[in-house]
């Protein structure tokens, strides 16, 4: 079985830039979280999708994150304008329905400069 | 919202030692916990998972304990190995949505040869 892909596993990006980070689940799986890890603190929640609704996104710090998940598929991510606090490594997990583990993938790591 | 905290940063063992790293958590109504094993440059893997209707649950050379009362759970590691260095997480989920994870700090655990 596949795991969680992310991508890319790293982007460096100017203050002010837009990127997109992407996130392929696991086949069959309908939940898909992303979550964040900044300054090496605790892995906060942003979001979570259930198939292409948004579940819960009660953890998007502002109005410059915006998910999709089209398709109930791949889910990206876009931070449009990015701010150097916006630097971190960004997860993308999904699991079945019900309590469940969540798979993690690799993580996206984004350096704002 | 969920407060996880792990009671050490760091935890350094013996290789071949029992490892013992603990966690609180402040919700009451956490249901289904998880401990996720991060490894440098990977993300969150899980190790092992417990309900609320369980206080102990064993894997493979893991144990976790949990304390309902004191809203504590623990993570056992027996004959610690130098593969088992890595940031460990406790991760509770609310009775009412088991998809949302909280994820504390960390406990970062050295493994000594």
């Amino acid at each position: 079985e596949a795991g969680v892909t992310q991508f890319p596993s790293h982007s460096v990006i100017e203050k002010g830039q837009t990127v997109t980070l992407r996130c392929d689940p696991i086949s069959g799986h309908d939940n898909l979280y992303w979550y964040r890890r900044v300054m090496g603190k605790e892995i906060k929640f942003l979001l979570h999708f259930v198939k292409e609704s948004k579940q819960d996104e009660s953890g998007m710090p502002n109005n410059r994150f915006l998910a999709e998940r089209t398709g109930g598929t791949y889910s990206t991510l876009k931070v449009q304008p990015a701010e150097l606090e916006d630097s971190g490594v960004y997860f993308c997990a999904s699991s079945r329905q019900g309590p469940n583990r969540a798979f993690f993938g690799q993580g996206t790591r984004l350096t704002v400069v | 919202g969920e407060s996880v905290g792990l009671h050490l940063p760091t935890l350094s063992v013996q290789e071949g030692d029992n490892s013992i790293i603990n966690c609180a958590y402040s919700n009451s109504a956490s249901d289904y916990f998880i401990w996720y094993k991060q490894e440098s440059g990977k993300g969150p893997q899980f190790i092992i998972d417990i309900r609320s209707n369980m206080d102990k649950r064993q894997g493979q050379r893991v144990t976790v304990l949990l304390n309902k009362t004191v809203k504590h759970l623990s993570l056992q590691i027996a004959a610690t190995q130098p593969g088992d260095s890595a940031v460990y997480f406790c991760a509770p989920s609310p009775r009412d949505n088991f998809n949302k994870f909280y994820f504390g700090s960390g406990t970062k655990l050295n493994v000594k040869p």
